[in-house]
């Protein structure tokens, strides 16, 4: 069965970082795309970051270009959100997910997310 | 900027109720227009892609249509498994979400 497992969420105070986790398992990591999704507490789903399969080709959105990055480690199965110069806006709930382009199905396995809160 | 429009913002249906949400892109996706279903304190689940292709073990009751701009799912004989929040996507230029149906009694 396919499966994510986020982790890294914690408390932290603005301006500071924050390193998340993703570890896959139960099919073929190096076959898709991943991202990121966060959701602020309350409020709807927004797309964070992609990356291609073989790393080499990465997008991000507006909100947290230049201040994210994520990356990952295919001899791991492990995807990685790095966040720097967090404000309290970042804070919520942050999915990792995948998305099966060759299948065109988007999305279709998500973690059960790690909570990330920017606080003073 | 892509932006994606859902309506209503919440919908008061009752059980075996057919219930239509619509979802408005700012610019064409084509037929790359996806829906989840979520519940309090869950992940969300993808249940239609390419606007109308049902995700496997989704209920046949649910179904997507539309192209270009505006996007329809259709939920038929409301169950109570069925009362959450419904997201749309596009995934024609990057990925954009809508801000969600609340599905409540």
């Amino acid at each position: 069965e396919a499966q994510l497992m986020e982790s890294g969420g914690g408390l932290v105070q603005p301006g500071g970082s924050l390193r998340l986790s993703c570890e896959a398992s139960g099919f073929s990591f190096t076959n898709y795309e991943m991202d990121w999704v966060r959701q602020a507490p309350g409020k709807g789903l927004e797309w964070v970051a992609d990356i291609g399969s073989t790393g080499t080709t990465i997008y991000y959105a507006d909100s947290v270009k230049g201040r994210f990055t994520i990356s990952r480690d295919n001899a791991k199965n492990s995807l990685f959100l790095q966040l720097n110069s967090l404000r309290p806006e970042d804070t919520g709930v942050y999915y990792c997910t995948r998305y099966a382009s060759g299948t065109l199905r988007p999305f279709d396995i998500w973690g059960l997310g790690t909570l990330v809160i920017v606080s003073s | 900027d892509m932006q994606m429009t859902q309506s209503p913002s919440t919908l008061s249906a009752s059980l075996g109720d057919r219930v239509t949400i619509t979802c408005r892109a700012s610019q064409r996706v084509g037929v790359w227009l996806a829906w989840y279903q979520q519940k309090p304190g869950k992940a969300p689940k993808l249940l239609i892609y390419q606007t109308s292709s049902l995700e496997n073990g989704v209920p046949p009751r649910f179904s997507g249509s539309g192209s270009g701009t505006e996007f329809t799912l259709t939920i038929n004989n409301l169950q109570p498994d069925d009362f959450a929040t419904y997201y749309c996507q596009q995934y024609n230029s990057l990925w954009t979400f809508g801000q969600g149906t609340r599905v409540e009694i």
